[in-house]
């Protein structure tokens, strides 16, 4: 049972570049989340989805986009990399019962 | 609003000692959930607990225990006989049951250095 697993692991970008990061769950889950980790500021949720077909922007959502096709998967899609996108990247889910958030290992993403 | 405030912003401690984390919350709801998550060196982050808030019964689990006070919004986590294997990132995080989206709020963390 791999839980949640995000590809890739690292990153670098140039300003301006495109790229997706893939998030894949295998639990079923109803609800999926990515967050993006800053020093000093703890995680913040950029977008989510309650289930497959919606997405909902989260506290900081300008420069990403989403897309959930699948239940199992939650792609979060940078259209042109900024310096300021420099950051780690989480993806969670979690079922309809209000247990914990499974998060993934984590991308750690460079716009230079 | 929802809020989560960690104000203890990075702890150093000697090995054995014993040490306290807080979290301070805001919310608006009442059946909201409250939660640590451990964050170690290597990047990942491990959960630790869920609390409800019906349920102010405090938790003991080995050297970690928990103090949810609702009339002080608090939530804290003391490590008894502290470890080196402790030293981690810590967030405390909210989440609300009625917005129904189960998303979490979370602090900015506290760092625990843990010296031998």
């Amino acid at each position: 049972n791999a839980g949640v697993t995000q590809t890739p692991k690292f990153r670098v970008l140039k300003t301006g570049q495109s790229m997706t990061l893939l998030c894949a769950q295998d639990m079923n889950h109803e609800y999926m989340y990515w967050y993006r980790q800053d020093p000093g500021m703890g995680l913040r949720l950029i977008h989510y989805s309650v289930g497959e077909g919606t997405t909902a922007k989260g506290e900081v959502p300008d420069g990403y986009n989403v897309s959930r096709l699948k239940k199992q998967n939650f792609l979060l899609g940078l259209e042109s990399a900024a310096p300021s996108q420099t950051s780690v990247y989480f993806c969670a889910s979690k079922n309809r019962l209000n247990t914990e958030a499974f998060f993934g290992q984590g991308t750690r993403l460079t716009v230079v | 609003a929802q809020k989560v405030t960690q104000a203890q912003t990075e702890i150093s401690v000697v090995e054995k000692e014993d040490v306290t984390l807080d979290c301070v919350y805001e919310t608006r709801d009442t059946t909201y959930y409250l939660f640590w998550y451990k964050q170690p060196p290597s990047g990942e982050l491990v959960f630790l607990i869920r609390r409800n808030s019906f349920d102010e019964q405090n938790e003991i689990s080995g050297r970690y225990s928990w103090n949810f006070q609702k009339s002080t919004s608090s939530f804290n986590f003391t490590i008894t006989a502290s470890q080196v294997v402790d030293s981690a990132v810590y967030f405390c995080a909210l989440s609300e049951a009625a917005s129904g989206t189960y998303k979490y709020i979370f602090g900015t963390g506290t760092r625990l250095k843990v010296l031998a």
